[in-house]
């Protein structure tokens, strides 16, 4: 089945900063790559999503780029603010089974 | 409209008794999950519906586990004979289809003691 890994597990950074996060698949047939934001006691939100017939999406300073051929994509924050600091899940998507990454804890330091 | 719903928000229960975790999603969406999330830890897939298709179990742990969808619509999820191992926030999540955003509910915060 589809395995997702996702890198780093915490990053910290200076307000204003950008922060990059990484993942990869397994399954070349998934086709749909989310990211999720959760913040300390909340659920789960989306923040941006990518389909395997694009390579890259924007939505003002966050941004998302796949690599099909690699397998891997990653979530860009530009001009992070503190308001960021969350944990962020990638996942991936063959059939509608949707599988998440380990999460990535930000903190963005004011 | 009202976004999806879990019941109940909090399960205290002992280790051995059988528990029953709600999920009410949203009307009209097809897609049905549930993960687990243990503290401060990520989201482990359990199981997915998805409209009448059969059900995708592979991520259930134990057959102690088992999860059904009435109608299309209100799910449970069962957990026999609970372990401590079962602490966990156990979140339901819908989708109009299969890949398209999901949205969570609340999740159920499930302590075995």
């Amino acid at each position: 089945g589809e395995n997702v890994e996702q890198h780093p597990s915490t990053l910290s950074v200076q307000e204003g900063d950008s922060a990059v996060i990484k993942c990869t698949y397994s399954d070349s047939a998934s086709n749909y790559f989310p990211w999720y934001k959760q913040e300390l006691g909340k659920r789960p939100q989306l923040i941006i999503d990518i389909r395997s017939n694009v390579g890259e999406k924007k939505d003002q300073r966050i941004a998302v780029t796949l690599n099909k051929t690699a397998k891997h994509f990653s979530l860009h924050i530009t001009e992070t603010q503190p308001e960021d600091s969350a944990v962020y899940f990638c996942a991936a998507s063959r059939e509608g089974k949707l599988i998440f990454g380990q999460g990535t804890e930000l903190s963005v330091k004011p | 409209g009202a976004g999806v719903s879990q019941s109940p928000s909090n399960k205290v229960t002992e280790k051995g008794k059988d528990v029953e975790l709600r999920c009410d999603p949203i009307s009209g969406h097809t897609a049905l999950y549930w993960y687990r999330q243990s503290l401060g830890q990520g989201l482990e897939f359990l199981i997915y519906f998805q409209g009448n298709s059969a059900p995708d179990k592979s991520g259930l742990p134990s057959d102690r586990f088992s999860a059904e969808r009435t109608g299309g619509s209100v799910s449970t999820l069962t957990i026999q004979r609970t372990q401590q191992e079962d602490s966990a926030v156990y979140l339901c999540a819908s989708s109009s289809t299969g890949e398209s955003p999901l949205h969570f509910g609340n999740g159920t915060r499930l302590t075995v003691t």
